[in-house]
């Protein structure tokens, strides 16, 4: 099973402020690598696939970069409704299970 | 209004079972794959099972295979997830998500709020 490690585990900063969002796989995934964003109470929305496409309707805020193990989220100039938990998610070697990193919480500072 | 709804949830008795359904609409539920991810109090998110359009592909994460079925009746519009041999660790909030593919299990791109499951004597 691949591992995803995301870095750091709590970011706190203020609106405005740039955030980066680190995520590294115990082995290469390609780019097969997903971003969500996760709110208390609320679906998780997918942001980010195949390492640097943005899904529909995601503001262009919000980019990824990476390739085989280290990956990257970046949300230039934090708006408010941007502060929630964010997981990194591979699909690299199917029929192998799916994994989730185990998540980046962005807070108000 | 594109979107997938959870039911099914409880509370059960450690070793005993419970079924989740899962209803798709407002997309044509047999051109995607899909899955369910849950998430235990306090913890991320973690892959439970996917299944392709046809059920011709699925599978299961190490930590229920054996134990969870996942089916689906694309008639219906519906997703299932047949819980058997319940243990505490498996108490969790369980999302359905619809999958941007339909033959691969990739990525997840609509989200239910979720059902939440609870195993306990």
């Amino acid at each position: 099973e691949i591992v995803l490690t995301q870095s750091p585990a709590t970011l706190s900063l203020s609106p405005g402020e740039s955030a980066t969002l680190s995520c590294r796989a115990s082995q290469s995934v390609n780019n097969y690598l997903a971003w969500y964003q996760h709110k208390p109470g609320q679906a998780p929305r997918l942001l980010i696939y195949d390492a640097s496409n943005r899904a529909t309707g995601i503001p262009a805020r919000f980019s990824g970069s990476g390739s085989g193990t280290d990956f990257t989220l970046t949300i230039s100039s934090l708006e408010p409704e941007d502060f929630a938990v964010y997981y990194c998610q591979q699909r690299s070697n199917w029929p192998n299970p799916l994994t989730f990193g185990g998540g980046t919480k962005v807070e108000i500072k | 209004e594109v979107q997938v709804v959870e039911s099914g949830g409880g509370l059960v008795q450690p070793g005993r079972s419970l079924r989740l359904s899962c209803a798709a609409s407002g997309f044509t539920f047999d051109d995607y794959a899909m899955h369910w991810v849950r998430q235990r109090p306090g913890k991320g998110l973690e892959w439970v099972s996917g299944i392709s359009w046809n059920s011709g592909s699925i599978g299961y994460a190490d930590s229920v295979k054996g134990r969870f079925t996942i089916s689906r009746d694309n008639a219906r519009n519906s997703l299932y997830l047949q819980m058997n041999s319940l243990r505490p660790e498996d108490t969790a909030l369980y999302h359905c998500a619809k999958d941007r593919r339909s033959n691969l299990l990739v990525y997840m791109d609509v989200w239910g709020k979720g059902t939440t499951v609870t195993v306990s004597s």
